[in-house]
């Protein structure tokens, strides 16, 4: 089945740890999408990437980083910068060309 | 101003009734939208995407979008408890890099009573 898998679906870090959410896609899509959900909020943006080896800073990109080193993967690495990780991590992909974006089921990070 | 704007709600409306979301944008230039919907604890579903004004049909669901009101709206006809969920509006458009950023409306959290 084609899809978009985020693992793993919980996540506790320490303070002062890194700590890398998986994205993978076998949908064949270009872009991908990382955004971040806080209790009733909307989706913020924090990182895209059109295509392979590039990517772009989304509107909350501070104290996290990522890598696209293959069309099917874009992990995000939340660092210790980052000074209020805990939430709901989304990762989206988008057929190059298409309006439609489709989503994981997240994974929901907290600090311990 | 935000670019895409929504009530955060919560509705809450009887096992039946027509369902109205709503949300505004701020720049007409890009009209590629969609409207997901969201369960608790899980991924957004994308329900519909259109583009430019008019209407969109699918089974009890309509996608508008008005153009000279900077508006789109998502109606839920027939609403049964299972469509109690947080809905989310969404506009596509380019950015400087020439890649396509997706913004997002803060949701609006609906709730149906049987």
């Amino acid at each position: 089945d084609g899809g978009i898998t985020q693992s793993p679906k919980y996540l506790f870090r320490k303070e002062g740890q890194n700590v890398t959410l998986s994205c993978e896609q076998n949908l064949n899509h270009d872009a991908m999408y990382w955004y971040r959900q806080d209790p009733g909020q909307g989706l913020r943006l924090i990182y895209y990437s059109q295509i392979v080896n590039d990517f772009q800073k989304g509107d909350i990109a501070e104290g996290y980083s990522v890598s696209r080193e293959k069309k099917e993967s874009f992990p995000l690495t939340v660092t210790s910068a980052q000074k209020n990780p805990t939430a709901f991590y989304l990762c989206a992909s988008r057929r190059g060309g298409y309006t439609e974006a489709f989503f994981g089921q997240g994974t929901r990070l907290t600090v311990v | 101003q935000k670019e895409v704007e929504q009530d955060p709600g919560p509705l809450s409306v009887p096992e039946g009734a027509i369902v109205s979301l709503n949300c505004t944008y701020s720049n007409s230039a890009f009209q590629y939208f969609m409207w997901y919907r969201q369960y608790s604890r899980k991924g957004p579903e994308l329900l519909m995407y259109t583009y430019s004004s008019g209407n969109k049909e699918d089974g009890r669901f309509t996608a508008q979008v008005d153009k000279s009101s900077k508006y789109i709206s998502l109606f839920i006809r027939d609403s049964q408890p299972s469509d109690s969920a947080t809905y989310l509006c969404a506009r596509r458009r380019p950015t400087v890099y020439g890649a396509q950023k997706l913004v997002f409306g803060q949701g609006t959290r609906l709730t149906i009573n049987p």
